[in-house]
């Protein structure tokens, strides 16, 4: 049963535009939420991540929108170029003065940046 | 941000024999690090969670004799996937989280590319 559920599962955005996927979970032991970029042939990078004790983070053309109420966070990529283009994956987990959590892993998004 | 290696990056092998994956994390110690299975255009399947110094717990469908977890060391995972077979061919992930500032973000190995002929 997917924890995690992602959106859209693909996405076209021209460059300079903004791109925004969405993720959406139910359990509320989660209170950790990373975001994965991957390319193919490679394994998944960190890219930013958030707690619910903020609403939002920015890191750079990333950011991450967080809905506490609603369990629904979100990355959007402002000013998108071709080398965003790439899956990106939301995840979460509980978070604990320990290592032991595993990520639950949305399905992924691809995205796509034309010139 | 930490780095996680894995070796070997791609690695073909006959039907039944045995391959041998490690995953190194380089600048921090991770008590538990993460063995992952992906597909082609798939999302990560979490396989088995490997603590250091005990036996790896195992994901319910996933064959812990088929595959052998090893975290022999604070630094050191390895993934043995005994037998293989053509159904095993994936590319296969560590990962660690590293506790260094208290947030436990988790760092992704490059992934290894298992083809089983």
């Amino acid at each position: 049963q997917q924890q995690v559920k992602q959106s859209p599962q693909s996405l076209i955005v021209q460059k300079g535009g903004i791109s925004i996927i969405n993720c959406a979970y139910e359990n509320t032991a989660f209170d950790y939420f990373p975001w994965y970029q991957q390319f193919p042939g490679k394994g998944p990078a960190l890219l930013i991540a958030i707690r619910p004790d903020v609403s939002e983070k920015k890191e750079g053309r990333f950011t991450i929108s967080f809905n506490k109420s609603a369990k629904q966070f979100s990355l959007h990529i402002m000013d998108s170029q071709p080398g965003d283009s790439a899956t990106y994956f939301c995840a979460a987990s509980p978070y604990a003065s320990n290592s032991g959590y595993a990520l639950n892993f949305g399905k992924g998004t691809s995205l796509l940046v034309t010139p | 941000g930490a780095v996680v290696s894995q070796h070997p990056s791609w690695v073909i092998c006959k039907s039944g024999t045995s391959v041998k994956i490690e995953c190194r994390s380089l600048d921090f110690q991770a008590t538990t690090m993460f063995w992952y299975r992906q597909f082609p255009k798939q999302s990560l399947m979490l396989m088995a969670t490997s603590n250091e110094g005990s036996k790896a717990t195992y994901e319910q469908g996933v064959e812990k004799d088929k595959f052998l977890i090893n975290h022999a060391s604070l630094t050191l995972s390895t993934l043995t996937v005994t037998s293989a077979h053509p159904e095993d061919s994936s590319f296969y992930i560590c990962s660690a989280r590293d506790p260094r500032g208290g947030t436990y973000e988790q760092y992704f190995g490059p992934g290894t590319r298992l083809t089983v002929t």
